[in-house]
């Protein structure tokens, strides 16, 4: 069935060091993809967003980028703060009419100063 | 602006009560609204979705319900909890063609 799931369920960085928080997806028809981030006891924020006509897309400090061969996306967190400790999902809107909504079973960053 | 909100922030419950969790948007028209729920340290799992009033669809065959009276309220409701409903409830609202979810601050069920 479909489903999007994490390379990685943990993730400890230095501050100030660059992040990359992976996802792997498997339907090649799903065409819009989103970073989210929960902070502990709050409901996940947008971070940023993708588009299957793209490959890479740029925001402040974050950068996504989307690789349809393999059907990988990727977070990239620059110059990571403290203040980026939190789960990472990304979601596939998935294709097609019957579009099905899929998250990703979330990635934990945690940053030591 | 938009705004989500949920009520209570957090509940505690035992087994066999009833619940009732509320959920209303603020600055939008038609959204399209969901339930989510999040066990302890894991993902997301979508329970209910609804396109509007008095359309609900539900994801996963469960002793809970939804309901929308209302354009902009969404309920979950359940007649009697079990241990394995506890967890943090989350409502989401999209507008149509958008499919950016806008989260509220949830609400964490512990069922005793």
């Amino acid at each position: 069935g479909e489903s999007v799931g994490l390379h990685l369920p943990t993730l400890s960085v230095q501050e100030g060091d660059n992040s990359i928080i992976n996802c792997a997806y498997s339907n090649s028809a799903s065409d819009y993809f989103i970073w989210y981030k929960q902070e502990s006891g709050k409901g996940p924020q947008f971070i940023i967003d993708i588009r299957s006509n793209m490959d890479k897309r740029q925001g402040q400090r974050v950068t996504v980028l989307l690789n349809k061969t393999v059907k990988h996306l990727s977070l990239q967190i620059a110059a990571t703060q403290p203040g980026d400790s939190a789960v990472y999902f990304c979601y596939d809107r998935g294709a097609g009419n019957n579009r099905k909504l899929i998250w990703g079973l979330g990635t934990s960053l945690a940053v030591n100063p | 602006s938009q705004t989500i909100h949920q009520w209570p922030a957090t509940l505690v419950q035992p087994v066999g009560s009833p619940l009732s969790l509320e959920c209303t948007v603020e600055g939008t028209s038609n959204p399209n609204l969901y339930w989510y729920r999040q066990a302890a340290g894991r993902g997301l799992q979508l329970l209910f979705y609804s396109v509007g009033i008095g359309q609900i669809s539900s994801e996963v065959p469960q002793n809970l319900s939804a309901s929308r009276p209302q354009d902009r309220q969404f309920i979950l409701s359940s007649k009697k909890l079990l241990l394995s409903d506890s967890g943090f409830y989350l409502c989401a609202w999209t507008l149509g063609s958008t499919d950016t979810q806008y989260f509220g601050p949830g609400t964490r069920l512990t069922v005793l």
